[in-house]
């Protein structure tokens, strides 16, 4: 299993172009995140999708939106890039169980890196 | 709503000594509770998760957490640290029975001095 993969790896992009991130996960998962990670904040949530078909809001999700149209899949899409959104992205998945405490740790990908200039 | 806070955004250490991340979480429900690590360049792993049960839980590569209640914390450790050990530590909230949502701490930079 190659687990959850993110592409590109690395970007640089002019204030104002668009691109898509895409995560891919193998394992069935049927929630996944986005989160962006920058120095001395953390993780933040963007947004994150509890299945097909279905995405909701994260602590910072304005200057994005994501789909969700197959369960392996997770798009974050930058519709126009600004230098605040340079940042390295993560996304993860999991796949929680009621009843299975144990079912609620999250799975990373190895993350994006994006500069906007 | 959950919120975490560690408190040492770096901590440096000689190898072979002892290293306590210090963690504490805010909330008004039941959490789980977890620290990933991240090694540079790379995702982040789990090393450690607490759930439910024994208030001390132990994870891989020696690192063990104390779960206190009263205090609202959730002290990483580790008796003797290797070089290996590099890495930047996240401490993790979920609400039990949420939509899965983590909450992350701001992150430790553990640095080992040889």
């Amino acid at each position: 299993n190659a687990g959850v993969t993110q592409t590109p790896k690395f970007r640089v992009l002019k204030t104002g172009q668009s691109m898509t991130l895409l995560c891919a996960q193998d394992m069935n998962h049927e929630y996944m995140y986005w989160y962006r990670q920058d120095p001395g904040m953390g993780l933040r949530l963007i947004h994150y999708s509890v299945g097909e078909g279905t995405t909701a809001k994260g602590e910072v999700p304005d200057g994005y939106n994501v789909s969700r149209l197959k369960k392996q899949n997770f798009l974050l899409g930058l519709e126009s890039a600004a230098p605040s959104q340079t940042s390295v992205y993560f996304c993860a998945s999991t796949i929680p169980r009621r009843g299975d405490a144990s079912s609620y740790e999250q799975y990373f990908g190895p993350g994006t890196r994006l500069t906007v200039t | 709503a959950q919120s975490v806070t560690q408190l040492d955004s770096q901590v440096p250490v000689f190898e072979e000594a002892p290293v306590e991340l210090r963690c504490n979480y805010s909330s008004s429900v039941s959490v789980y509770l977890f620290w990933y690590v991240q090694y540079p360049n790379q995702g982040l792993q789990l090393l450690l998760k607490y759930l439910s049960g024994s208030t001390l839980v132990k994870g891989i590569n020696g690192f063990e957490a104390e779960f206190n209640k009263s205090q609202t914390s959730f002290h990483l450790r580790k008796p003797s640290v290797h070089i290996s050990d590099t890495a930047e530590y996240f401490c993790a909230v979920t609400q039990v029975g949420g939509a899965s949502k983590i909450i992350f701490g701001s992150g430790t930079r553990l640095s080992i001095r040889p």
